[in-house]
């Protein structure tokens, strides 16, 4: 089955400053990935996808993600971190037919005033 | 409307106790799934189902049974709770296909005493 690894559990980082999540995934065929956001008491919400295209993808609230083959990475990027972005942020890898998606350990981020 | 919606948010029962958390979702989805988050927010699928049949059943005792009425419906009752069985339980639905995120529902947190 396919997987993914989320190396950084927690990062802080300052209002203003730019951010870079990383994401791993393992799967034998095109991967179907996927950011997610988690605020605290909350279900996940969908930043953004990748399937097939333009490997730099835009997603919700100024996040952005590059899929990147050749390191199996799928890292999201944002410019200027808001105190609004602090959250959980989950990185998932779909199957052919989505039945079964893989969840990452996710990232804990604070955001500094 | 709440598109993914469980009940109830908040479980609290004693060891050995049988409940049940009920999910709903009114976005003509094919697949619904349940979810465990753990107290790490570890996401770990338990099932999924597509059109009331049973795709995906990981590794979870059998003390967990989910059971689907209709597409629009799949709850998860478990028998004979363990202390381990605290957790968030996350309901989410999807059209089934590749490149199509999963919608949650906000999520039932589970504490046996």
């Amino acid at each position: 089955a396919q997987s993914v690894t989320q190396p950084d559990i927690h990062i802080t980082v300052s209002e203003g400053a730019s951010l870079e999540l990383r994401c791993n995934y393992s799967y034998g065929a095109t991967p179907y990935l996927f950011w997610y956001v988690q605020s605290p008491g909350q279900g996940l919400q969908l930043l953004l996808k990748y399937f097939s295209g333009d490997t730099l993808v835009q997603g919700i609230k100024g996040f952005e993600a590059e899929f990147k083959r050749s390191q199996s990475s799928f890292n999201l990027r944002k410019p200027s971190v808001h105190w609004s972005d602090a959250a959980e942020y989950f990185c998932a890898v779909g199957s052919y037919n989505n039945n079964d998606m893989r969840f990452g350990a996710g990232t804990r981020l604070t955001v500094k005033p | 409307d709440t598109a993914v919606s469980q009940t109830p948010k908040y479980l609290v029962t004693q060891m050995g106790n049988d409940k049940s958390i009920k999910c709903e979702q009114n976005l003509g989805h094919d697949t619904m799934y349940w979810y465990k988050q753990d107290s790490k927010k570890f996401l770990k699928i338990m099932f999924s189902y597509n059109n009331k049949e049973l795709i995906i059943n990981e590794t979870v005792p059998n003390r967990f049974s989910p059971k689907s009425p209709d597409k629009a419906h799949l709850n998860l009752h478990i028998n004979s709770l363990e202390l381990g069985d605290s957790a968030v339980y996350f309901c989410a639905s999807s059209p089934g296909q590749s490149n199509s995120p999963l919608h949650f529902g906000n999520g039932t947190r589970l504490t046996v005493t």
